[in-house]
């Protein structure tokens, strides 16, 4: 099946660094949204994106919704122990029932304290 | 006390067996979904219902079933479990329009 583009797979950082990753598509998006997982649990809804070019934050949190409406950004500043997870974008078209999310296979981070 | 709840948690069971795994919701969502996720392959949807009348194949459903016995209620079924449908199982509900989907705990099923 269709999947996003997301990037970098993995990443392992020092407590106090910020962070960046994204999704990038071949197809067109309306809405990107971004989920945390930690272990033992389902995703977690961070933040939603409804609009091209729209800015959206969290706490230390940011998302982006590309212009293109092709790619989304995730930014965590400050990065704590407690960020570590799997962080997965997923992007949905809203093309009449089809609501179907498509979903990035997912982006593993590290936290040194 | 949790909006998903799916039961149970974990369940290892022998190739051949039926396994029916349950999701009850408290959100009031019209739309619900089941997911399974294995290492490198991220999320993949199996079945998906927009109301209680409505049934929809995922890109996953060869060897599952599932059935929509109330707007709160989800089952996913594995008529005869092998051991390639060892993974993680996500219940997932959302609303109408584009709202986000909210996710259960997951079952860990293993088939031995």
């Amino acid at each position: 099946g269709q999947q996003l583009n997301q990037s970098p797979q993995s990443m392992f950082i020092q407590e106090g660094e910020d962070v960046s990753m994204n999704c990038t598509s071949s197809s067109i998006f309306n809405t990107w949204l971004w989920y945390k997982q930690e272990p033992g649990e389902g995703p977690v809804l961070l933040i939603a994106l409804y609009k091209a070019g729209e800015l959206t934050s969290n706490g230390r949190l940011t998302a982006q919704f590309g212009i293109t409406r092709k790619d989304s950004f995730l930014n965590i500043s400050a990065s704590i122990p407690s960020d570590v997870g799997i962080y997965f974008c997923a992007g949905q078209r809203n093309a009449g029932n089809n609501r179907k999310l498509i979903w990035g296979l997912g982006t593993s981070l590290g936290v040194n304290p | 006390d949790a909006d998903v709840t799916q039961t149970p948690r974990n369940r290892i069971t022998k190739t051949g067996k039926r396994i029916m795994l349950e999701c009850s919701q408290t959100k009031g969502h019209d739309r619900m979904y089941w997911y399974r996720q294995d290492p490198g392959l991220g999320l993949r949807l199996i079945y998906y219902s927009f109301d209680v009348k409505d049934i929809n194949k995922g890109e996953i459903s060869d060897g599952y079933s599932v059935s929509r016995q109330a707007q709160a209620k989800f089952s996913l079924s594995l008529e005869s479990a092998i051991p390639n449908q060892t993974a993680l199982y996500f219940c997932a509900t959302s609303g109408v329009n584009n709202q986000p989907q909210h996710f259960g705990d997951g079952t860990r099923l293993s088939i031995l």
